[in-house]
């Protein structure tokens, strides 16, 4: 299969702890990478392989995988990170990108 | 400083053609895995082609045989030949520079163009 599946929309009171999850059998053999988008603007990589956060992305960002299941966490959600949330990855020839339909993280 | 400059949006009438360009800076084109990334109005991103380093192309099933992705290493730019255009291939059009470490990901993106198919 080279779909990722991610819940529509998640919320989290401010200062609390969220997770977005993907889920797709190719994450079995690649790591997910996740995007932060926010109206009118371009993606922004927040997280990339295992656990890692490019410079100037906050260390409330964190990421894990476990089988098919990647997991985007915010620890201690602020309200800048009110934003659109996609996780991509490779499909499972390995030459395809793929993303997922994306989830709204609304800040409470 | 990396950057990545789409332009050669537009409108245009369902069947025809269109080339986007991706200027980059700070980095050499051919020496890196390029990928193009739409989003249509309103909806998620969806992935669209690849060219490898050593010149490989891919494309999503979507728009195989109609899209060519390519490159002028002399200008250091990417291109999409976009040809046989349909409505629903109005989206912004994202240039992205793929980068492996740990897994593969997209580390730099162009601002989008906006492809808009309609008569």
């Amino acid at each position: 299969s080279s779909e990722l599946t991610q819940d529509p929309a998640v919320s989290v009171a401010l200062g609390q702890t969220v997770r977005i999850t993907c889920q797709g059998d190719s994450l079995r053999s690649y790591y997910a990478s996740w995007y932060q988008q926010k109206p009118g603007q371009a993606p922004v990589l927040v997280i990339y392989g295992k656990n890692n956060r490019p410079s100037g992305i906050p260390d409330r960002f964190s990421g894990s995988s476990s089988g098919n299941t990647a997991s985007l966490t915010i620890t201690g959600a602020q309200a800048e990170d009110e934003a659109d949330y996609y996780c991509n990855s490779r499909d499972s020839s390995g030459n395809h990108g793929v993303f997922g339909g994306g989830t709204k993280l609304t800040v409470l | 400083e990396v950057q990545l400059v789409e332009s050669g949006g537009g409108l245009v009438q369902p069947g025809g053609s269109l080339r986007l360009s991706c200027a980059a800076s700070g980095f050499t084109v051919s020496s890196n895995y390029m990928s193009w990334v739409r989003q249509a109005p309103g909806k998620g991103l969806e992935w669209v082609s690849v060219i490898y380093s050593g010149g490989s192309t891919y494309y999503a099933d979507s728009v195989k045989g109609r899209f060519t992705i390519s490159r002028d290493n002399s200008k250091n730019t990417l291109y999409l030949q976009m040809n046989s255009l349909r409505a629903e291939d109005t989206a912004v059009y994202y240039c992205a520079r793929e980068w492996y470490s740990s897994g593969w990901y997209l580390d730099y993106w162009g601002q989008g163009t906006l492809v808009t198919v309609s008569s």
